[in-house]
């Protein structure tokens, strides 16, 4: 019955290594997004899928690549992770254009690289 | 650049009393704003939508204002309980959501 759900919920690697976080949403919304949350709980948008087409990338780096096989699934592969990408990552997906809508948030998935 | 900001890091309050929560932003001209609450080691959780035409919303204990001359939001939790304690997060919208970085409640009993 999870709305969004994401795995895994804790991901500890080594720097260098190349990881992937994955999301799924069954409540049918077209929008779905990834969100980083830093240390000082600062939430950050990092792309945005509306039916599997990119319509937000913020200045992320291009070590950070999202994947929409379809409008329910949105994953997040990272590549050479670094020291900094150490952060709670979150999924959410919202209706419509996601513009003047709420967003749905999954659990979060606590990176830690060591 | 776009600029969020909400009144403390962290507010106390007495079980019973009214939190009230600040957001304030600029060189920005959102659509709406909403709030939302996250307990630790979850996701955010949306409370309230709020449009720039509309100057006041309920829910419930909840209240929020909109302010778009001061550029700023007021979030109000009457009769606050000790299951009110977590942080608050408000949210700019107008394509995409440009967060605060919170305000942590703490009830007391």
């Amino acid at each position: 019955d999870t709305a969004v759900s994401q795995t895994p919920k804790y991901l500890v690697t080594q720097m260098g290594n190349d990881k992937s976080i994955k999301c799924e949403q069954n409540l049918g919304h077209d929008t779905m997004y990834w969100y980083k949350q830093d240390s000082k709980k600062f939430l950050k948008i990092m792309f945005s899928y509306n039916n599997k087409e990119l319509i937000i990338n913020e200045t992320v780096p291009n070590r950070f690549s999202p994947k929409s096989p379809d409008k329910a699934h949105l994953n997040l592969h990272i590549n050479s992770l670094e020291l900094g990408d150490s952060a709670v990552y979150f999924c959410a997906s919202s209706p419509g254009g996601g513009v003047n809508t709420e967003a749905f948030f999954g659990q979060g998935t606590r990176l830690t690289v060591v | 650049s776009q600029k969020i900001e909400q009144n403390s890091e962290a507010l106390n309050i007495q079980e019973g009393k009214t939190a009230t929560l600040t957001c304030n932003y600029t060189n920005y001209s959102p659509a709406y704003l909403q709030w939302y609450r996250q307990d630790p080691g979850r996701g955010p959780v949306f409370l309230l939508l709020i449009r720039e035409n509309e100057k006041e919303k309920r829910k419930e204990r909840l209240k929020v204002t909109f302010d778009t001359t001061l550029k700023q939001s007021l979030f109000h939790i009457t009769a606050s309980q000790p299951a009110d304690s977590a942080t608050y997060l408000c949210a700019l919208g107008g394509g995409k959501l440009i967060f605060g970085q919170g305000t942590e409640l703490s009830v007391k009993p």
